[in-house]
């Protein structure tokens, strides 16, 4: 049974510096890997995919690494900002009976960016 | 702008009643989810559509109903079999099968049993 950690499960540091999040999945039998943003009482907001056979994927300050056959995600932000407190979910699309496949979400890392 | 719009934004429900959330999305995707997000659970499937007219249970499908008449409309049912509705439920959808493009997601909608 596919499995998704992200650790830490609360990050506070203070602005401007560069931090890291990461997910593990236990089973690479995936389509690909999404990250998410979450913020307090509202929906989520793709924020970037990686197909399995990619290493990583750039978003302006954001960039994903995907690792499959160790089965980590890393999700790095560089110059954290105040605006970047939210919680991230990770989550991937695992190989199933179904032609949709299924994206399983880890718990998320809530961060908090301090002025 | 194509997005996904869930109401109502909030829904109070009191025991033994069933409500129904709205989903819709002008997006052109074929398939359409429901995930419910518990404090400290995460995110668990409740129900998802690949075509009109069909549906498959998700994980936690018990206490739930779905129909999907029109390609852009799958709404939600919590019946009064579901023990314990409070929750915050999240609608998505993706294009074609989900293999190779990523999810889109709704606002939420925050369920209370009063």
């Amino acid at each position: 049974k596919q499995e998704v950690t992200q650790i830490p499960a609360a990050l506070s540091v203070p602005e401007g510096e560069n931090l890291v999040l990461n997910c593990s999945f236990t089973d690479s039998a995936i389509y690909n890997l999404q990250w998410f943003r979450q913020d307090p009482g509202k929906g989520l907001t793709s924020l970037l995919l990686i197909q399995s056979s990619q290493r990583e994927q750039t978003s302006g300050r954001l960039n994903a690494s995907l690792d499959k056959s160790s089965g980590r995600s890393t999700l790095y932000i560089a110059a954290s900002q105040p605006g970047d407190s939210a919680t991230y979910l990770c989550a991937v699309n695992q190989h199933g009976s179904s032609n949709t496949g299924k994206l399983i979400f880890g718990q998320g890392t809530t961060l908090q960016v301090k002025p | 702008d194509g997005g996904i719009t869930q109401s109502p934004k909030y829904l109070f429900r009191k025991e033994g009643q069933n409500v129904t959330l709205s989903c819709e999305q002008n997006l052109n995707h074929d398939a359409m989810y429901w995930y419910r997000q518990d404090p400290g659970q995460g995110l668990r499937l409740i129900y998802y559509s690949q075509i009109v007219n069909d549906f498959q249970k998700g994980d936690i499908a018990e206490g739930y109903s779905v129909s999907r008449e029109k390609k852009e409309s799958f709404p939600l049912t919590v019946t009064s079999a579901q023990k314990n509705p409070t929750a915050f439920y999240l609608c998505a959808s993706s294009l074609l099968t989900g293999k190779r493009y990523g999810y889109t997601f709704g606002s939420g909608t925050r369920l209370t049993v009063v």
